[in-house]
């Protein structure tokens, strides 16, 4: 595709739910980035790939969140019982290398109700 | 992690220059500064990095200073569509797997005026 691609755009959930997000890179990206933004916050990192596997998952607020990547390409991350406090607009990046600029898909909005 | 320090918000009349600076005092030797935008309801955009010479291209200049310790981005033309947060970053690398991986800070508001 042209860019990265994020769906769904916009996903409405109940407290306690289970919701998975799902990010298409960019074909050929091996580097892929999940990134979460709050209302005038900037995008707080989560989990970095390179290839399939989670190179860093330091920024995973806690064992409610979970990433794969299984083939290399398409990502999804997972959030288990979902609480108001992780609706957030979820971002996806990804970048040909580890070392150049990455681009950013439109983000998919989380609300937990 | 180095950190960087912006303004909150700016404002400059369209078509004249916007110069928006940057202070990341701790930067390491290795590290590069990237500039990304994000204009309202869009992922962030790629605008342009350095490592500690100038730089140019078809968006923007960024002119780092000689010891590194604070940089410019400079927009020659504002137009209104270069209305966004503007987030300086210092890019931070993990020599164990070599991550990468940015981390924003909270940015600056440039407002472009008609």
């Amino acid at each position: 595709g042209a860019g990265v691609s994020q769906t769904p755009s916009n996903k409405v959930t109940e407290k306690g739910k289970y919701v998975e997000l799902r990010c298409d890179p960019i074909s050929g990206h091996t580097a892929l980035y999940w990134y979460r933004q709050s209302l005038g916050q900037g995008p707080e990192f989560l989990i970095y790939f390179q290839g399939t596997g989670a190179a860093d998952d330091s920024g995973l607020p806690n064992d409610r969140f979970f990433a794969v990547r299984p083939e290399g390409s398409v990502s999804t991350l997972k959030i288990q019982r979902t609480e108001r406090g992780d609706s957030a607009v979820y971002l996806c990046a990804s970048s040909p290398e580890r070392n150049t600029e990455a681009f950013f898909g439109q983000g998919t909005r989380l609300t937990v109700v | 992690d180095a950190k960087t320090t912006q303004p909150t918000s700016m404002d400059c009349a369209e078509g004249r220059a916007a110069n928006l600076p940057c202070n990341h005092s701790t930067i390491s030797g290795n590290e590069y500064v990237y500039w990304y935008r994000q204009i309202h309801s869009q992922g962030p955009q790629y605008i342009i990095h350095g490592l500690k010479n100038n730089e140019t291209n078809e968006m923007a200049s960024l002119i780092i200073t000689e010891d590194r310790k604070s940089s410019t981005l400079i927009l020659p033309h504002a137009t209104l569509r270069d209305t966004a947060v503007y987030y300086c970053i210092v890019r931070v690398a993990r020599h164990a797997d070599s991550s990468y991986k940015l981390i924003f800070g909270s940015g600056t508001r440039l407002l472009v005026r008609p």
